[in-house]
């Protein structure tokens, strides 16, 4: 089902360590899946995506993977920046033929320097 | 170049008034959102047009009524605003079409409290 208002959860990373941030999707038939950066003041932005018949897709300092089984989603970001603090959401979209698209509840990442 | 632009950016009004947010995008994609984002951060899809079309009504009061002029533009109308209104609304476009990438693009927001 779809999420509700949680408290957001933050996660507080060193300036050039690893960040991983996860996420639980809730529909096993989604077969598109998007990260998502949002900066304050700011609308979201695309990182990085990944289809269903994909487990994992890297892009510059970030890979996503994907685990169809627990419908487990994980944004890895290399060499943490300050730049990186934001707050970051993943989508999920239904079967071809849905125009919806599903956000998760996010996670604020805090680099500390 | 701006992809996806809303007006206005920010927007204060009384409780009772009607008021316009208005999307406009570049892309030239088919499809096109209005979500609203709370005080936790949370996204909610409200409304989504394809090729003019209605094709995504959640659950949202009829105050609110979204219009699409033409495909490359979606307006939110929001007659007799609540407090409760007042939240980020976010402006996002896709193209749908099979093999295409179907990511969402997210304007900047329109920030509107209700006084």
């Amino acid at each position: 089902g779809e999420s509700v208002g949680l408290h957001l959860p933050t996660l507080s990373v060193q300036e050039g360590d690893n960040s991983i941030i996860n996420c639980a999707y809730s529909n096993s038939a989604s077969d598109y899946f998007i990260w998502y950066k949002q900066e304050s003041g700011k609308g979201p932005q695309f990182i990085i995506d990944i289809r269903s018949n994909m487990d994992k897709r890297q892009g510059q300092r970030v890979t996503v993977l994907l685990n169809k089984t627990v419908k487990h989603l994980s944004l890895q970001i290399a060499a943490t920046q300050p730049g990186d603090s934001a707050v970051y959401f993943c989508a999920e979209k239904g079967a071809s033929g849905t125009y919806k698209y599903i956000f998760g509840t996010g996670t604020r990442l805090k680099v500390l320097a | 170049d701006t992809a996806v632009s809303q007006t206005p950016k920010y927007l204060v009004t009384q409780m009772g008034n009607d008021k316009s947010i208005k999307c406009e995008q570049n892309l030239g994609h088919d499809t096109m959102y209005w979500y609203k984002q709370d005080s936790k951060k949370f996204l909610k899809i409200m409304f989504s047009y394809n090729n003019k079309e209605l094709i995504i009504n959640e659950t949202v009061p009829n105050r609110f009524s979204p219009k699409s002029p033409d495909k490359a533009h979606l307006n939110l109308h929001i007659n007799s605003l609540e407090l409760g209104d007042s939240a980020v609304y976010f402006c996002a476009s896709s193209q749908t079409s099979t093999g295409i990438q179907e990511t969402q693009y997210f304007g900047p927001g329109t920030r509107l409290l209700v006084l």
